[in-house]
């Protein structure tokens, strides 16, 4: 069974700059989370959905992130524009339910705004 | 609010020691997951534990549950340098519509011969 695929892997931007990190969860997986991990911290959820649908978005910084995830499959996560806070690993994860089903994390996008 | 504290953050030990780190959260939650992260890598999945009382092994870790104590312990039994890595706790937290995962800030192991 393949896992959960994140693009790109790493990514250098500017500050003011935008960025979009793309998502592909495990097939059949209905729940997808964002994360967002800053160096020597755990992840912290930003967005999740169920299917097409946010169920919890409350620590997304909606002035300039913004994510999607339109047929229920893929997601992608925008930043516009970077600041330099938001330099971190980007992690995707999914699970088959929202709640208590195990989550499985993809590789993570890393990011530097510089 | 749910915040989960983990204990120490970082531990450096030698090969054939015994040690424990440790998990606490705030507030009331029935699953705990323990992961590990290795430099450069995603997180993997140790143990889930499910009920007050919950023991798991793998190998030459341990992780225990005590829901009334609110308290997890992750503990190793002669470490190895293969086991190596940043831990992770993570507690459910089902203050939002579905239930979200609040994690720990992590313990860095480093197992040293």
């Amino acid at each position: 069974e393949a896992g959960v695929a994140q693009s790109p892997r790493y990514k250098i931007i500017e500050k003011r700059q935008s960025v979009a990190f793309w998502c592909n969860p495990i097939s059949g997986h209905a729940t997808l989370y964002w994360y967002q991990q800053i160096l020597g911290q755990g992840p912290k959820l930003l967005i999740q959905f169920q299917n097409n649908g946010v169920v919890d978005d409350s620590q997304l910084p909606k002035d300039r992130f913004s994510a999607e995830r339109l047929k229920g499959v893929d997601s992608t996560l925008k930043i516009q524009p970077a600041k330099l806070e938001d330099s971190a690993v980007y992690l995707c994860a999914s699970s088959f339910g929202g709640g208590s089903y195990e989550q499985y994390f993809g590789p993570g996008t890393r990011l530097t705004v510089t | 609010e749910l915040k989960v504290e983990q204990n120490p953050l970082f531990l450096s030990m030698q090969e054939g020691k015994n040690y424990t780190i440790y998990c606490n959260y705030s507030t009331t939650s029935d699953r705990l997951y323990w992961y590990r992260q290795d430099p450069g890598k995603s997180l993997e999945s140790l143990f889930v534990l499910l009920s007050n009382g919950a023991v798991k092994q793998e190998g030459r870790l341990m992780a225990s549950l005590d829901t009334k104590a609110r308290l997890s312990t992750l503990h190793i039994t002669a470490a190895v340098h293969d086991l190596s890595a940043t831990y992770f706790c993570a507690v459910m937290n089902y203050g939002g519509s579905q239930g979200n995962l609040i994690f720990g800030k992590g313990t860095k192991l480093s197992v040293k011969p």
